[in-house]
């Protein structure tokens, strides 16, 4: 497994501001992932972040208001650009290790809200 | 209709009962199966993880994938408070478009009683 912490933890914005959100990960991995998890719903990838190239991005998430960077093995980052209080909710980060892709292990998620 | 289905609960059960969650699915690609369990206010937390069909048990957890029946399962054997949690299922195809990308369930509250 692998030990991942997000900052900020939580955050409370007003509308049309943006939010960066810091992943750190305390080993090299392949890939990293950040999801979304609305208020009692489960969790929606929004994209992968790839070292070295741009983030590849599911139907419905954009990169202009979801942008990602992904600088080093252990680092990425998340912005949610021009917000409105439907993206008020949980964004959580995730790695997959070792040779199979499909074992993730996330983060502690980061708590937005916005006003 | 969602690829992956779980039913919402709450699921109450006594402490010491066998707790029985489920997920079904309509994608025949997906290979791997995983449930996670998530505290109030915390990340997922992987549990368990299967390849195709069987069984596969770790301690008080064991999983069951059917995939002709596009069914899978999870069993706590001798519930404790400490399994009060929401587990969510997740799953993924063996496809090169695909690799790392789970489709979750909407996860199931379970609250054991003491």
């Amino acid at each position: 497994s692998a030990v991942i912490s997000q900052k900020p933890s939580r955050d409370i914005c007003q509308r049309g501001t943006s939010l960066t959100i810091q992943c750190q990960v305390d080993s090299q991995v392949t890939m990293m992932f950040w999801y979304r998890q609305q208020p009692g719903q489960s969790l929606t990838l929004i994209a992968t972040a790839n070292q070295g190239s741009e983030a590849t991005y599911e139907s419905g998430f954009v990169i202009d208001k979801f942008p990602i960077s992904r600088p080093n093995l252990t680092f990425s980052t998340l912005t949610v650009s021009n917000m409105s209080p439907e993206d008020s909710s949980i964004y959580l980060c995730s790695v997959a290790t070792g040779g199979v892709l499909n074992e993730q292990f996330f983060g502690p998620g980061t708590r937005l809200t916005v006003l | 209709q969602k690829e992956v289905e779980q039913d919402p609960g709450p699921l109450s059960v006594p402490e010491g009962a066998i707790v029985s969650l489920n997920c079904t699915y309509s994608n025949s690609a997906f290979q791997y199966f995983m449930w996670y369990r998530q505290y109030s206010r915390k990340g997922p937390e992987l549990l368990m993880y299967t390849y195709s069909s069987g069984n596969k048990e770790d301690g008080r957890f064991t999983a069951q994938v059917d995939k002709s029946s596009k069914y899978i399962s999870l069993f706590i054997r001798d519930s404790q408070p400490s399994d009060s949690a929401t587990y969510l299922c997740a799953m993924s195809a063996m496809r090169s478009d695909s690799w790392g990308k789970l489709q979750f369930g909407a996860g199931t509250q379970v609250v054991v009683t003491p």
